[in-house]
């Protein structure tokens, strides 16, 4: 079974402070995939980023970036000098397919993220 | 515009009033799933399909049914629905062979559901 793990429910900042949010992860397969989702309080969900399980190169997009270890089964995201636009729910989601290609969805509970201005 | 539709947007039923929410995606995706948002809960997955007539359950199918005979649309159809399946209700869809070969997924508005 797939699990997935963000400890921090709600975490505040103050503009400009950076902020990481934390993703742990539980699966079986060798090959599978995570992804980071924001979800502003318009409602709507938009695709951050993506990893494979064979890819731990960081990642830098801009003022998040994103550090994925296998050894730890993490794959944390960092806002660095955070602004009110940031203010979210973030959701990391873990997906697998086994060899009957079975693929199945898993998400964390969320990170709500609130940046004071 | 490549657009996930859901409706309705907002539903309040009663407790055993067959409903259906409806799905429709114009990217010509073949991976399509439901997922249900609950406070503390996350998103959960309901079904997801890989393509026409090919469906499969996630980790909260009790309740719900979904069909796909077209690869456009995808509805969510809830028999008897009952105050536990109060929700919010998020579908999408996803290029390629889905998720779990890396392709992300591109979600509808959602439908916010209560049933009394």
């Amino acid at each position: 079974a797939q699990k997935v793990t963000q400890a921090q429910t709600e975490i505040s900042v103050v503009e400009k402070e950076d902020v990481t949010l934390d993703c742990v992860y539980e699966t079986r397969d060798t090959t599978y995939y995570l992804f980071w989702y924001k979800q502003p309080p318009s409602g709507e969900l938009v695709f951050l980023i993506r990893r494979n399980s064979f890819d731990e190169q960081n990642e830098i997009s801009g003022r998040y970036s994103w550090n994925f270890q296998k050894s730890t089964s993490s794959f944390n995201f960092t806002i660095t000098a955070s602004q009110v636009v940031d203010s979210a729910v973030y959701f990391c989601a873990l997906t697998g397919t086994n060899s009957g290609g079975y693929q199945k969805v898993t998400f964390g509970t969320g990170t709500k993220l609130q940046v004071i201005p | 515009e490549a657009q996930v539709t859901q409706n309705p947007r907002y539903l309040i039923t009663v407790t055993g009033k067959k409903l259906t929410v409806t799905c429709s995606q114009n990217m010509n995706h073949e991976y399509m799933s439901w997922y249900r948002q609950d406070p503390g809960l996350g998103l959960r997955q309901i079904y997801y399909s890989m393509n026409v007539e090919v469906t499969d359950k996630g980790d909260v199918p009790e309740g719900y049914k979904v069909s796909r005979k077209e690869k456009r649309n995808f509805p969510l159809i809830l028999e008897s629905p009952s105050p536990n399946q109060t929700s919010l209700y998020f579908c999408a869809s996803s290029n390629g062979g889905g998720p779990g070969w890396g392709y992300e997924q591109y979600f509808g508005p959602g439908t916010r559901l209560t049933v009394t």
